[in-house]
């Protein structure tokens, strides 16, 4: 049973437009909804994250927007640069019982390719 | 600095052979995890630890061991029972107080 679906699994924008990558969950219990982006042969990296009391967040290029009851989030770059072509992970966390630390479910990932 | 490392970058093994993967962070960090990635199937969580001599299995523990002996370190054996080992692997750790992971570069793994 696959937890967070994203989509697509692929895109490709030209540059100086927008790229914009959906995913759904399905556990309400879901507190924290980070995006991870990953280059060829590196490890993710966080890019931004949001908790579900908020419906949008940004930094810089990039926007999380939060649809609670459709459990449904997304990521949009905005002025999209070859350099963003990456892989993009959404992710969902819910804190472990007991001590505290927590799990991440991760997405399948979206290839995006920047076009010039 | 500060981070996360894992060695080798680059593994290579004969099936039926036991291989372990290092993963060492310097953050100070309880918690430790390791992902398998594969092509197309995101990251899927082996096993995690949040304390010394302590682990819990995660989504494909199976045919994969670990050990916590030290908060710094949480090596991964790949087992011969590991049907598929070959992969990307990636630990990451995070702090008991926090959502946020921090990855290692990652060890391909190849087996022949």
């Amino acid at each position: 049973q696959q937890q967070v679906k994203q989509s697509p699994q692929s895109l490709i924008v030209q540059k100086g437009g927008i790229s914009i990558i959906n995913c759904a969950y399905e556990n309400t219990a879901f507190d924290y909804f980070p995006w991870y982006q990953q280059f060829p042969g590196k490890g993710p990296a966080l890019l931004i994250a949001i908790r579900p009391d908020v419906s949008e967040k940004k930094e810089g290029r990039f926007t999380i927007s939060f649809n609670k009851s459709a459990k449904q989030f997304s990521l949009h770059i905005m002025d999209s640069q070859p350099g963003d072509s990456a892989t993009y992970f959404c992710a969902a966390s819910i804190e472990n019982s007991g001590a505290g630390s927590y799990q991440l479910t991760f997405g399948k990932g979206t290839k995006l390719s920047v076009i010039p | 600095d500060g981070g996360i490392t894992q060695s080798p970058k680059y593994l290579f093994r004969k099936e039926g052979q036991n291989v372990t993967l290092s993963c060492e962070q310097n953050l100070n960090h309880d918690a430790m995890y390791w992902y398998r990635q594969d092509p197309g199937q995101g990251l899927r969580l082996i096993y995690y630890s949040q304390i010394v001599n302590d682990f819990q299995k995660g989504d494909i523990a199976e045919g994969y061991s670990v050990s916590r002996e030290k908060k710094e370190s949480f090596p991964l054996t790949v087992t011969s029972a590991q049907k598929n080992p070959t992969a990307f692997y990636l630990c990451a750790s995070s702090t008991l107080s926090s959502n946020e992971q921090f990855f290692g570069p990652g060890t391909r793994l190849t087996v022949l």
